[in-house]
């Protein structure tokens, strides 16, 4: 099946300092989304991004859809503890009810 | 609105033992997914349906049955329960099939 590649697996940063994770593939794909899993529950969408080279922020997250269709970057400033998780990137080809999830970046924040 | 809701929250099964997970959804969706969640592996989607009546396999099929009676419900089952289905079980609806929204999960243990 389709394969995405999250980048870190895991991560330790400071409180304060920014983050920035990515997801790449080899195919081409027309929606990209980012999701956040807080431990025991389940994945909520953080970021939908439904064209080529867009970029749309949430608050402290950024994020940017590539210009190749095939990879997403994921950027949280300023990170704070509540922002600890696991980070999925998520795609969609055209006309697909079906979406294929990264296996996910860890964040844990140190206060 | 209660969004997505799956019971039971945790469940212990012997090997051999069938269960049926319910997901319910209230956002009037058609489209709904069952998901698993094995450490390291991401979300793997095991069976989706695009409306009432309807169910397709995904990409990890084998050893569940699923049924969508009604629009709200998506019932997952595991006829004969082996250890392998030991996992967190993740429900899912979308109106589009990108955007979904998921359950709080299942945590199944088969010893």
């Amino acid at each position: 099946g389709q394969q995405l590649n999250q980048s870190p697996q895991s991560m330790f940063i400071q409180e304060g300092e920014d983050v920035s994770m990515n997801c790449t593939s080899s195919s081409i794909f027309n929606t990209w989304l980012w999701y956040k899993q807080d431990p025991g529950e389940g994945p909520v969408l953080l970021i939908a991004l439904y064209k080529a080279g867009e970029l749309t922020s949430n608050g402290r997250l950024t994020a940017q859809f590539g210009i190749t269709r095939k990879d997403s970057f994921l950027n949280i400033s300023a990170s704070i503890p509540s922002d600890v998780g696991i980070y999925f990137c998520a795609v969609t080809g055209a006309g697909s009810y079906q979406l294929t999830f990264g296996k996910g970046t860890k964040l844990s924040v140190i206060p | 609105n209660a969004g997505v809701t799956q019971t039971p929250k945790f469940r212990v099964l012997k090997t051999g033992q069938s269960m049926t997970l319910l997901c319910a959804q209230d956002m009037n969706h058609e489209y709904m997914y069952w998901y698993r969640q094995d450490p390291g592996m991401g979300l793997r989607l095991i069976h989706y349906s695009v409306g009432e009546g309807t169910t397709a396999k995904g990409e990890v099929p084998d050893g569940y049955n699923v049924s969508r009676l009604k629009k709200q419900n998506f019932l997952l089952g595991l006829e004969s329960a082996a250890p392998s289905q030991t996992s967190v079980y993740f429900c899912a609806s979308s109106q589009s099939g990108a955007t979904q929204y998921f359950g709080p999960g299942t945590r199944l243990t088969v010893t």
